[in-house]
């Protein structure tokens, strides 16, 4: 099964504080994903990358960044969080020998 | 560009099977995905197909694919209380990204 980790499972924040949400998969996936989710709503894709130093803006327009030193960590980072970002962050991987996209828990991130 | 649609909501009584259907847009896809979501939680993948497949099976679970018509159903046997869950269907080809239909909460009523 899937060995990818997501922390923290929740956080709640003040507007305007700095964040990261960590992710890491064990599985030596070159390609992951970052998606957000409202509560039982689409998900979005955000944040892509398909390996070390490759990071890519997704289809929904977001005010994080990423980044991708190394091949199990791609953590997301909110430089200043307002309420419009709460919602919940889904951290994903693929392996491309199965094709097969494997979630972490998710964080579930509220902004006062 | 491509798409994946669902229709959102499915109830069904304990016992009885659900079936939850998709279609996609992109011809080209080489995988297709059932994803459930619970409650707070991430996407646990289910089962998925080949695109050169017609039908796959995984105990209560039978995933239908007709490709002319561009349509993926999941079908669960039996349903139990903790099928109640959120169902994602997605497809990927080659090269690209995965796409997520909206998902289809299934509601199982006692």
């Amino acid at each position: 099964e899937a060995d990818i980790y997501q922390t923290p499972r929740y956080l709640v924040i003040g507007t305007g504080k700095k964040i990261t949400l960590e992710c890491s998969q064990t599985m030596g996936h070159d390609k992951m994903y970052w998606y957000q989710q409202d509560p039982g709503m689409e998900l979005h894709l955000i944040h892509y990358s398909y390996g070390v130093n490759s990071t890519e803006k997704g289809d929904l327009s977001s005010e994080s960044t990423v980044s991708r030193i190394r091949t199990e960590h791609f953590p997301l980072t909110l430089e200043s969080a307002r309420p419009s970002h709460t919602s919940q962050y889904l951290c994903a991987s693929i392996s491309e020998s199965n094709e097969k996209l494997f979630f972490g828990s998710g964080t579930q991130l509220s902004v006062l | 560009g491509e798409d994946v649609e669902q229709s959102l909501f499915l109830s069904v009584r304990e016992g009885d099977s659900s079936v939850i259907n998709c279609t996609y847009t992109d011809s080209s896809s080489t995988y297709l995905y059932w994803y459930k979501q619970e409650p707070g939680a991430g996407l646990q993948l289910l089962t998925y197909i080949f695109s050169n497949m017609d039908m796959k099976q995984d105990q209560r679970l039978t995933v239908l694919l007709n490709k002319k018509d561009k349509h993926l159903s999941l079908r669960i046997a039996d349903t139990q209380t903790g099928d109640s869950a959120i169902y994602f269907c997605a497809e990927f080809y080659y090269g690209q990204n995965f796409v997520f239909g909206p998902g289809t909460r299934l509601s199982v009523l006692p």
